[in-house]
């Protein structure tokens, strides 16, 4: 059975650091490229970022590019998202998700909030 | 960058009834590698992460109940629930995965009448 469980969301000041995980489980993390996603407070659906399944390349939205990193760890089946210089905007429940191009597996989200 | 409208923003329709959602790309999104349309669809429920029903603009996803729908090509797509039931009742979005950044549309609630 495929899994994602994302964690590292929490409280963060505006201009602060966060990290999160995805780990997977239940197929080859080595074959598939993996996505963030993220949506606001009552908002729709934004995709954030994405890296292939080597690592090699990866992708970002114009709202998060030069402050956000995606990497991953083929050996420990984890996908991470780092942001930096965080802001209010970036309030938002993240999601991990396996790309196919389209998303058929999705961690549960773990929420990210940037408040002073 | 291509831009997702979806149509309505909601919609309430009667158990048993049918229910029709639309989506319109701001430019094609027709894979030419496979003939395909690069479009799916997601069905949100409070709560709860996205469940991907539909791929490839018509291709249902394993487990989705055939009521499902999609259909459509080029720009304009549409997501048919044939017999809507109570459970049926969530926000569906649509999204393109053509060219990076993978936008998605804003979404449409649907309710019971």
């Amino acid at each position: 059975e495929v899994q994602l469980v994302d964690s590292g969301g929490g409280l963060v000041q505006p201009g602060g650091s966060l990290r999160l995980s995805c780990v997977a489980s239940g197929f080859t993390f080595s074959n598939h490229a993996m996505t963030w996603v993220r949506q606001a407070p009552g908002k729709g659906l934004e995709w954030v970022s994405s890296i292939i399944n080597s690592g090699a390349s990866t992708y970002y939205a114009d709202s998060v590019k030069g402050r956000f990193t995606i990497s991953r760890d083929n050996s420990k089946n984890t996908v991470y998202l780092q942001m930096n210089s965080l802001k209010a905007e970036d309030t938002a429940v993240y999601y991990c998700a396996r790309d196919q191009w389209y998303y058929a597996y999705w961690g549960q989200g773990t929420l990210v909030t940037v408040s002073s | 960058d291509i831009v997702m409208t979806q149509s309505p923003d909601s919609l309430a329709v009667s158990l048993g009834e049918r229910a029709t959602i639309n989506c319109k790309s701001s430019q094609t999104i027709l894979y030419s590698s496979n003939n395909k349309n690069s479009l799916s669809w997601y069905q949100q429920k409070p709560g709860q992460p996205p469940k991907m029903l539909i791929s490839w603009a018509s291709t249902r996803e394993s487990g989705v109940p055939d009521r499902f729908s999609g259909s459509g090509s080029g720009t304009d797509f549409t997501l048919t629930i044939s017999s809507l039931q109570a459970e049926d009742v969530a926000v569906y979005y649509c999204q393109q995965y053509y060219s990076i950044p993978y936008s998605f549309g804003q979404g449409t609630k649907l309710d019971i009448k």
